[in-house]
């Protein structure tokens, strides 16, 4: 059964500060990698998706990297700024028999403080 | 990517009463997946709800509890019948969005049941 890990549950950091978010997951076999954010009471966005064959994604300040043979991936925040602050989902769809069930973590609630 | 405009945003019910979450997108979409979050817990798919045919539920959800409409290929409804205070959650719908299969989510109904 596929288990998806994030540690620690929450990090609080001056603004300015780069930072590296970590999630890992039990078994290999995936399909892709997608990190999302998700705003107090309100629901996910996409920040980057990894396809299993790739290793890394950038989009503007966020790049994320896939270690699939490890199980892991990285989610690296440069340079970051209040509004930033939310929590930081990672999922992986399982390449199993076609599913298309995302298995979540629990996500890493991130402070940024001016 | 796709938009998913999902309604109510949040409600308060009294408990043993239904309530029904919307979701439309603004783009044909095969599948229409519907998760759960508890609080402090991650996302858990509650089921797939395919257009014209009946919705496939995960292990520990069932039909009479969380009934699921798929009229059509752009909008979906979710259910939550005779609700106790354990289903107090966020509720969002999802779909596969592009070639590359990501995911996108809805804004999330935050439901409080007393």
């Amino acid at each position: 059964k596929q288990e998806v890990t994030q540690i620690p549950a929450a990090l609080s950091v001056p603004e300015g500060e780069n930072l590296v978010l970590n999630c890992s997951f039990t078994d290999s076999a995936i399909y892709n990698l997608q990190w999302f954010r998700q705003d107090p009471g309100k629901g996910l966005t996409s920040l980057l998706l990894i396809q299993s064959s790739q290793r890394e994604q950038t989009s503007g300040r966020l790049n994320a990297s896939l270690d699939k043979s490890s199980g892991r991936s990285t989610l690296y925040i440069a340079a970051s700024q209040p509004g930033d602050s939310a929590t930081y989902l990672c999922a992986v769809r399982p390449e199993q028999g076609g599913s298309e069930k995302l298995v979540f973590g629990k996500g890493m609630k991130l402070t940024v403080n001016p | 990517s796709a938009v998913i405009s999902q309604k109510p945003s949040r409600d308060i019910c009294q408990r043993g009463t239904s309530l029904t979450i919307q979701c439309q997108v603004d783009s044909q979409v095969t599948m229409m997946f519907w998760y759960r979050q508890q609080p402090g817990q991650s996302l858990t798919l509650i089921a797939t709800a395919n257009q014209g045919s009946e919705a496939t539920y995960e292990s520990g959800f069932v039909i009479d509890k969380f009934p699921i409409s798929r009229p059509n290929l752009t909008f979906s409804t979710l259910t939550v019948s005779n609700m106790s205070p354990e289903d107090s959650s966020i509720y969002l719908c999802s779909v596969r969005t592009g070639s590359v299969y990501g995911y996108t989510f809805g804004s999330g109904t935050r439901l409080t049941v007393v």
